[in-house]
């Protein structure tokens, strides 16, 4: 199985908002709604943002919303903030206990 | 208070076995439902899901190092421990702990732990 796919970059003004998209196949972000999404500063850990493909854990910013049609999950990040700027993976079960990240997107605020 | 702390060697000559420690507190292994996972980042590049182990103790490897990986559990120490063989430098990288999939999903980390895979 192949790494889901993810622009490498994307990038946006503060108070503007952007979309970051996981494409995957029909044998995992197609088939599963269960796509996560993760924010990962530069030296540190990924922390935790989306389950299930739209459901936002507790404690994690409103500004964080998430959604998927067919093979594409997408992260919709908005009023964009300083502290946004970081790489964001996407990653989807791919059925038969395994998980498939994407490649990572870079998001830069301008 | 859930947390998750990875330890193991800092550099690993080729060829050699690298073992590698998650100490986790704040939930327990055995509990229904509950997993613990290794993830790994090879020099800021992607994550790549590597192995999970459940609480009824079955074992989960991704398929391009499957005859490479064993990951395995002490409920008594509550740790989670990973060992891939014959390492290479490729596998330079940090490597994380994760408790999950819990919903599919990661929800606690741990700081990870930085391999240099060297002669």
């Amino acid at each position: 199985q192949s790494a889901l796919t993810q622009p490498a970059s994307v990038s946006g003004s503060p108070g503007q908002s952007i979309t970051i998209s996981c494409t995957g196949t029909s044998g995992d972000v197609g088939t599963y709604d269960l796509v996560s999404w993760y924010q990962q500063h530069p030296g540190k850990a990924p922390k935790f943002l989306i389950y299930e493909a739209t459901k936002r854990p507790s404690g994690v910013s409103y500004r964080f919303s998430a959604s998927k049609s067919g093979n594409t999950a997408s992260l919709t990040i908005s009023g964009l903030q300083a502290d946004d700027e970081a790489y964001y993976y996407c990653c989807s079960y791919a059925g038969s206990n395994i998980y498939l990240f994407g490649g990572g997107t870079k998001v830069t605020v301008l | 208070q859930v947390t998750l702390r990875e330890s193991g060697p800092a550099l690993v000559k080729p060829k050699e076995t690298l073992t590698l420690t998650c100490t986790f507190s704040g939930f327990a292994l055995s509990s229904s439902g509950m997993c613990v996972t290794w993830i790994r980042q090879s020099s800021g590049k992607a994550l790549e899901w590597l192995a999970t182990i459940d609480w009824e103790d079955d074992k989960y490897y991704t398929a391009s190092l499957k005859t490479r990986l064993t990951i395995s559990s002490d409920s008594f120490t509550n740790q989670v421990f990973l060992r891939l063989t014959n390492v290479d430098p490729v596998d330079t990288g940090s490597y994380y702990c994760a408790r999950g999939p819990i919903n599919d999903a990661f929800d606690f980390w741990g700081d990870g732990t930085e391999v240099t895979v060297s002669s």
